[in-house]
């Protein structure tokens, strides 16, 4: 159980463009989403959390025009981000949690590529 | 604020060898404790947690970590690798941020199993 799945797995887009990403929960209802950010041989950087709707918290120095968040349903989160440029080049991975409790066990996605040329 | 320390950036180790990856956090309220791991590419997995009482917890793929309060450690440990061990492992603790529970990364240990 608690699948969680990302779409697409790789997208390569040209700058100036906008790039949607997916995050479902498949076996279960998620309440809270997160977005990460990867760069290579790094670290998770949370970009921002999101529960079902309300508007998503992002962290310190993350442009909430650019990374568009969007928490629709209890199974279903989205990343746009907006106006890509090559700097936002990363890899991209979201996570779910059935409840808000801090012991409740974060489930992750496989993650999406986004290269920007 | 609570903080992740991963001392090792790169533990590499023979096959079958034993293999300890060291984990201390900052933290002067309780805290729940997780190791995850990540294989190329892909995204992450938990490997195991630490809630409450015994302080020995195992996980999958035979890994285990033991959470030490006066050392403020949460080391993962496994008594035999193999050459499918091969990933980066990140421990992580939970801390409370704008009224939400979050999860804080330590910097990722790469282990490099060689045959």
């Amino acid at each position: 159980g608690a699948v969680v799945s990302q779409h697409p797995s790789r997208v390569i887009c040209k700058s100036g463009t906008s790039v949607k990403i997916e995050c479902r929960s498949l076996d279960f209802q998620a309440t809270t989403m997160f977005w990460y950010r990867q760069f290579p041989k790094q670290s998770l950087m949370l970009m921002a959390t999101s529960n079902e709707g309300s508007k998503a918290t992002y962290e310190q120095g993350v442009e909430k025009d650019k990374f568009l968040i969007n928490h629709a349903s209890l199974t279903l989160s989205t990343l746009t981000v907006t106006s890509a440029h090559p700097e936002d080049s990363s890899f991209y991975i979201c996570s779910a949690r059935t409840s808000g409790g801090a012991s409740e066990t974060q489930y992750f996605g496989p993650g999406t590529r986004l290269l920007v040329l | 604020a609570q903080s992740v320390t991963q001392l090792d950036s790169q533990v590499p180790v023979f096959e079958e060898a034993p293999v300890e990856l060291r984990c201390n956090y900052s933290s002067s309220v309780s805290v729940y404790l997780f190791w995850y791991v990540q294989y190329p590419n892909q995204g992450l997995q938990l490997l195991l947690k630490y809630l409450s009482g015994s302080t020995l917890v195992k996980g999958i793929n035979g890994f285990e970590a033991e959470f030490n309060k006066s050392q403020t450690s949460f080391h993962l440990r496994k008594p035999s690798v193999h050459i499918s061990d091969t990933a980066e492992y990140f421990c992580a603790v939970t801390y409370q941020s704008g009224g939400y529970n979050k999860l804080i990364f330590g910097a990722g240990t790469r282990l490099a199993v060689h045959p």
